[in-house]
Parts: structure tokens; C-alpha cells; sequence
């Protein structure tokens, strides 16, 4: 596809339930990273994936989160027993492979998967 | 560590008036910065980024920011606001070796006809 997509687009759960969102990225765009966007906040930080390095979780916010990248393509971010201060936007993004610490390749953002726990 | 405060969570403004929205920053390393916007229901969009070179930064939609390092600042104007710039714009800072970046709380433009 043209750009990043997430599904679902909008997830409503139980308290306590598992849920998982889905990321792809743009094609060929090997860094991937997953925000958090809460009402009236700023995105938080929550995990990155660069290629085949150990992806960088400082941002994860408890256990409960988790997030694989299978093939170098495709993301999950899970969350288990689902709580309702987990309700957010939580969006991806991709960009190129970083090619130096001097550059910064721009990250194209989904539209993001609004999650509401109930 | 980074950080960036955006001053005004909401601003309203007038059709054709300037458009400002305050940014200021914290960074330990070289910062790069950046202005995305959000429209509603969609994700957000690059405005524009400062790396390195010229600190007057020129982006799409007639945007235009400044980093002004004694001040740690990275404000972005327009001449002329116009009905489709309402929408909600957040700074974000980066640096070497880190990939991530850290956004501010987002400010939300209003333009008025």
C-alpha cells in the first residue's frame, strides 16, 4: 500500500481482556515504531524496531505490553488484562533504514487503532 | 533526556492573520526537530524538520519554523491563516542515536472566518 495502515481502526473491550493491534508498514521501510496518543496528551514513546537489532522497549509502559515484528515487516503491539487508563490511540509509524547518526529519516504515521476499555 | 513544551493547548485566529504556535525544548544532544500536524480522523503529517544547516526552516502549506538554539525554541508561524490549517499541530524533538522522538502535548488550532 501508499502508507502505513492499522487495523482495527477502532477496538472497544472488557476490562481485563487481551487485545492485539496491527501495524504494516510502508514497504521497504525497515524502522517501525509504536506510539501512544491519550486525550489531551502528547504521543508517548512506547517501542521501536530497527531490522534485526533488539528492539528498543524503554518506553513500554508495564508487562502487560508486548510488540513483535514478524519477518521485519508486519508489528503487533499486545496488550494483556486490558485496564482502562490502556484506552488511547495508539499509532505507528515507519521510516527508512537508518543510514547514520548524523541523519533522520522521516517517520510516516497510520491512522492509528482507537482503543476504549470499558 | 528530551522534552517539549508547547505553550497553548488551543489558539484561535482569524482568516488571513498570523499564525503562531510556541515551542520550546529540551535536549542533552544536538536536537532535530520537527512539526506534524493532525486533521481529524487522520494520522499525522510531516510540516516540516530541522537537522542541521539553515535554522529557518520552510515546510508545506505556506509554514515556516525558525530554531533559535539561545532560546531552545522552534516556533511555527504563517502569514496567513486559512480555513483548512484547523487542525491540531504537534513539535516533536529527536536526536543522534535516538530514533524515537518526544512530542509535545499538541496545541489545537481554530481559525475563525
Amino acid at each position: 500500500g501508499a502508507g502505513v495502515s492499522q487495523s482495527p481502526s477502532n477496538k472497544v473491550t472488557e476490562k481485563g481482556k487481551d487485545v492485539e493491534l496491527r501495524c504494516d508498514p510502508i514497504s521497504g521501510h525497515t524502522a517501525l515504531y509504536w506510539y501512544r496518543q491519550s486525550l489531551g496528551q502528547g504521543l508517548e514513546f512506547l517501542i521501536y524496531f530497527q531490522g534485526n537489532s533488539a528492539p528498543d522497549k524503554s518506553g513500554l509502559p508495564s508487562d502487560r505490553f508486548s510488540a513483535e515484528r514478524t519477518g521485519g515487516s508486519v508489528s503487533t503491539l499486545t496488550i494483556q488484562r486490558t485496564q482502562q487508563e490502556d484506552s488511547a490511540v495508539y499509532l505507528c509509524a515507519s521510516s527508512l533504514p537508518k543510514t547514520g547518526e548524523t541523519t533522520y529519516n522521516e517517520q510516516f504515521f497510520g491512522p492509528g487503532t482507537r482503543l476504549t476499555v470499558l | 533526556a528530551q522534552s517539549v513544551t508547547q505553550l497553548g493547548s488551543h489558539v484561535s485566529v482569524s482568516e488571513g492573520a498570523l499564525v503562531l504556535l510556541r515551542c520550546n525544548y529540551s535536549s542533552s544532544v544536538p536536537p532535530y526537530l520537527f512539526w506534524y500536524v493532525q486533521y481529524p480522523n487522520q494520522g499525522l503529517q510531516l510540516l516540516l524538520k530541522y537537522t542541521t544547516g539553515a535554522t529557518l526552516v520552510k515546510g508545506i502549506n505556506g509554514f515556516e519554523a525558525e530554531f533559535k538554539k539561545s532560546e531552545t525554541s522552534f516556533h511555527l508561524t504563517k502569514p496567513s491563516a486559512h480555513m483548512s490549517d484547523a487542525a491540531e499541530y504537534f513539535c516533536a524533538v529527536g536526536g543522534a542515536g535516538r530514533r524515537a522522538l518526544t512530542f509535545g502535548s499538541g496545541t489545537r488550532l481554530q481559525v475563525q472566518p
